[in-house]
């Protein structure tokens, strides 16, 4: 069954510090990887996305993951946490054929201590 | 580029009464909308795909004549939820797949609150 794990519900980090995000999916097909942050009663702003080629990806707002097959994560890190960044994070899985369909996780909550 | 629009924002409506919700993609043309539903503290669950002039795909478990989607223009989706009831009451959120592309952009969402 295609699936993606968000473990971690909450996070809470201060600020300044480092930051990873978890996330793991399960997909028949070569995967193609989103996360998306939603600010509260907002929806959702593409942080960066992985289709094919370097599995470091760089995306917006200081934000980078690394797709690992192996392992079949595709965690997001950021090396200094801002407080701006306090937000829920949404890792999906998605199609680029066919029906072009996304599978969500279930988020994580990002809590930033000044 | 790449903004996708939903009005209203906020909907308050009476039991029995039906809402209409748009949404638009306002600096390109969506080959493809989708429809999300978003329950407090939940992830988003898809209701439906929506190809522009043809019928709307629903998951498994959403009622098509409750939630009607028209996708009648490459610019513009429409969700009516009808005859709404409290349990209806949830954040919707659209998406628009932009032409020639893979990547989904969302817009901001709409609160429907049914008393």
């Amino acid at each position: 069954a295609q699936s993606v794990t968000q473990p971690d519900i909450h996070i809470t980090v201060s600020e300044g510090a480092s930051l990873e995000l978890r996330c793991n999916y399960s997909y028949g097909a070569t995967p193609y990887l989103f996360w998306y942050v939603q600010s509260p009663g907002q929806g959702l702003q593409l942080l960066l996305k992985y289709f094919s080629g370097d599995t470091l990806v760089q995306g917006i707002k200081g934000f980078e993951a690394e797709f690992k097959r192996s392992q079949s994560s595709f965690n997001l890190r950021k090396p200094s946490v801002h407080w701006s960044d306090a937000a829920e994070y949404f890792c999906a899985v998605g199609s680029l054929t066919g029906t072009y369909k996304y599978i969500f996780g279930t988020g994580t909550r990002l809590k930033v201590l000044a | 580029g790449a903004v996708v629009s939903q009005h209203p924002s906020r909907v308050i409506c009476k039991s029995g009464t039906s809402v209409k919700i748009e949404c638009r993609s306002l600096d390109f043309q969506a080959t493809t909308m989708f429809w999300y539903r978003q329950f407090p503290k939940k992830s988003l669950m898809l209701m439906a795909t929506s190809n522009e002039g043809s019928k709307a795909t629903y998951e498994q478990g959403v009622e098509k004549d409750k939630f009607l989607i028209n996708h009648a223009s490459l610019t513009l989706s429409t969700l009516t939820v009808t005859s709404a009831h409290p349990e209806d009451s949830s954040f919707y959120i659209c998406s628009a797949r932009r032409q020639g592309t893979d990547t989904q952009y969302f817009g901001p969402g709409t609160r429907l609150t049914v008393l």
